[in-house]
């Protein structure tokens, strides 16, 4: 059972335009989502995180919008770049135990 | 710094052999996590240790693997009589406590023909 839901799979953005990737989860027990963006060849590294007392949170060009009625938080990738192209990967977390991962968003930023 | 290692970087196995991959942590960092990251696919939590507390091996998905730490220091993730479903890229991540910043080593590509 897939515990955090991921989507798009695949995206492809304009440069300068703005990336979203969605995900959903149900175990109103996480207190924790990451995001990791992954290079080819490379292990995850930490983009951005959030936790469920604020709805959303900027790092620059990024951007964490959370909704917890909803159950769901976004990447927002603003002024998209090509060496943003990479596989994103949403997570969640209780109290930094196991973390769940969805399934991955490969986005491609054409010039 | 030095961030977190894995070793090898690639392994080529032919199936039934058993393998041993092996990570090591930041420095101080107590929480240490393993997963499994299929191609194309998302990661796939393995085991968690955090200091000297039993392992969270939930993850585990048969009685062929099996990992180890000693104390705060290097894991071993052994995989006994692999199967071609074993081939896949095991990652390792450690935090200073309890998850929240995790980091991740570059991984082990593990191949068996």
């Amino acid at each position: 059972q897939q515990q955090v839901k991921q989507s798009p799979q695949s995206l492809i953005v304009q440069k300068g335009g703005i990336s979203i990737i969605n995900c959903a989860y149900e175990n109103t027990a996480f207190d924790y989502f990451p995001w990791y963006q992954q290079f080819p060849g490379k292990g995850p590294a930490l983009l951005i995180a959030i936790r469920p007392d604020v709805s959303e949170k900027k790092e620059g060009r990024f951007t964490i919008s959370f909704n917890k009625s909803a159950k769901q938080f976004s990447l927002h990738i603003m002024d998209s770049q090509p060496g943003d192209s990479a596989t994103y990967f949403c997570a969640a977390s209780i109290s930094g135990n196991q973390f769940y991962f969805g399934t991955g968003t490969s986005l491609t930023v054409i010039p | 710094g030095a961030g977190v290692s894995q070793s090898p970087s690639n392994k080529v196995t032919e199936k039934g052999k058993d393998v041993e991959l092996r990570c090591d942590p930041i420095s101080g960092h107590t929480a240490l996590y393993w997963y499994r990251q299929r191609l194309g696919q998302g990661l796939e939590f393995l085991i968690y240790f955090q200091g000297n507390s039993a392992p969270d091996k939930s993850g585990l998905p048969s009685d062929r693997f099996s990992a180890e730490r000693t104390g705060e220091s290097v894991s071993t993730l052994t995989i006994q009589r692999t199967q071609q479903e074993d081939s896949a890229v095991y990652l390792c991540a450690s935090s200073f406590h309890r998850g929240f910043k995790s980091y991740f080593g570059p991984g082990t590509r593990l191949t068996v023909t």
